[in-house]
């Protein structure tokens, strides 16, 4: 299995609404991330997760809150956000070092 | 924050042209460089690695400049499948990858 999945593959979501964005690859590989990427952007890192602990959170609200059930899941979920947060979600894998391969993304509208 | 610098095109070219990307970046400690294709509304894809050495795949070569800080795409006999966005890509060391704004390539027939 040489791929990355997430779901759902597209949410909208009120701001008062708590949803959580799924991850999950069985390629072995030991770090996890999560990018933001808005319409003719690139994407931005979030956060970095390597050996299943935190090792990288580029300064993101707390509105969004990273978690990483075992070395193949990466969740995210999210509470309260903000129209400004609709964007397309993507989530990537790596070995400890290495190229990054992304999931198909979940695209997320927040009304 | 360090940041990578690309034209963002579009380059608009015939099938069978050659064309070539740059792509500058300002971090010279940074350790690993990529190239990426996206697709409109699709994920980026691992297009090659970039090495100093120079690599090929096919129709597409890469190269690294480190004394001048860029980085090269060159794409031979191009192909309406082609039609993208290419994105360069650093990797500073901390597993973090820092992206280009990207570089539209349309190929026609």
């Amino acid at each position: 299995d040489t791929e990355v999945t997430q779901t759902p593959k597209h949410l909208v979501m009120g701001m008062t609404n708590k949803k959580s964005l799924k991850c999950e690859q069985h390629m072995g590989h030991r770090a996890m991330y999560w990018y933001k990427q808005k319409a003719k952007k690139p994407p931005e890192l979030m956060f970095v997760y390597s050996y299943e602990k935190l090792s990288i959170n580029e300064s993101v609200p707390s509105r969004f809150s990273p978690e990483c059930p075992n070395s193949s899941l990466l969740n995210l979920h999210l509470h309260a956000l903000q129209p400004e947060d609709s964007a397309l979600y993507l989530c990537a894998s790596s070995q400890a070092e290495g190229e990054q391969f992304f999931g198909p993304g979940t695209r997320l509208t927040v009304l | 924050r360090k940041e990578v610098e690309q034209d963002p095109g579009p380059f608009n070219v015939p099938e069978g042209a050659t064309v070539a990307f740059n792509c500058t970046y300002s971090n010279s400690a940074s350790q690993s460089f990529f190239w990426y294709r996206q697709d409109c509304r699709k994920e980026p894809k691992l297009l090659m690695s970039v090495y100093s050495s120079g690599n090929e795949d096919g129709r597409f070569t890469a190269q690294l400049n480190r004394a001048s800080q860029y980085i090269s795409l060159l794409i031979r006999d191009s192909k309406l499948s082609d039609s993208a966005t290419y994105l360069c890509v650093e990797d500073t060391g901390r597993r973090a990858l820092t992206f280009g704004s990207g570089t539209r390539l349309q190929v026609q027939p």
